[in-house]
């Protein structure tokens, strides 16, 4: 069974500074692995996702993540935070190849101090 | 093109009585998916329509929740009758291929949720 896990159920950092959103997965395939973004009031849309290319997934406002096979990690990153970036984070996963579900993290709620 | 939508956004209820809960795909997409998040934990599936079929329902918490998608386009659910447990934020989301397979890369399109209260 696939499952996901993401460290922090909040995180804060000062705008400009590095923003760093950990995910960690099980899976007994290699997944698909995604980070969804939720702002207040609307719904989840897609951040990224990492479908067995490049390890290194560039996304939406200037977001990116790596996958790390050997450490089983898909730590979503942002060089420099910025107000807009506040919101709730979603890390999920997928088998590859296969019509089946994707499994969301609990989420990380983003803090942007001034 | 219009996004998910799901009504109502917001519904409080006391425990017992039901509620319905409606999710209009984006049009033309074919799976269409129900998940709930309750406070405070990870957003968990319900179930997966294809169409008007029922793809996997494994989510399905128990017997009083029922799910439907009549003509494959429009969704509901209903819980009947509600507990204080079912309070939450049920989520609808579709796509025009199922799941992560080699016709589609997983991306699903969200509502922004009907958020249910028991009380």
């Amino acid at each position: 069974a696939q499952s996901v896990t993401q460290l922090g159920s909040h995180v804060s950092v000062s705008e400009g500074a590095l923003v760093l959103l950990r995910c960690n997965y099980s899976s007994s395939v290699p997944p698909y692995l995604f980070w969804y973004v939720q702002y207040p009031n609307q719904g989840l849309q897609l951040l990224l996702k990492y479908t067995s290319a490049a390890t290194l997934v560039k996304g939406i406002n200037g977001f990116e993540a790596e996958f790390k096979k050997s450490e089983t990690s898909f730590h979503l990153t942002k060089p420099s935070a910025h107000m807009s970036d506040a919101a709730e984070y979603f890390c999920a996963v997928s088998p590859p190849n296969r019509d089946d579900k994707i499994i969301f993290g609990k989420g990380t709620r983003l803090h942007i101090l001034p | 093109e219009a996004g998910v939508t799901q009504f109502p956004s917001h519904s409080v209820i006391e425990k017992g009585q039901t509620v319905t809960l409606r999710c209009d795909p984006i049009s033309g997409h074919d799976n269409l998916y129900w998940y709930r998040r309750v406070m405070g934990k990870e957003i968990k599936f319900l179930l997966h329509f294809v169409k008007e079929s029922k793809q996997d329902e494994s989510g399905m918490p128990n017997n009083r929740f029922l799910a439907e998608r009549t003509g494959g386009t429009y969704s509901t659910l209903k819980v009947q009758p509600a507990e204080l447990e079912d309070s939450g934020v049920y989520f609808c989301a579709s796509s025009p291929f199922p799941g992560a397979g080699v016709f589609n890369t997983g991306e699903l399109f969200f509502g922004e949720g009907s958020r249910l209260t028991v009380l």
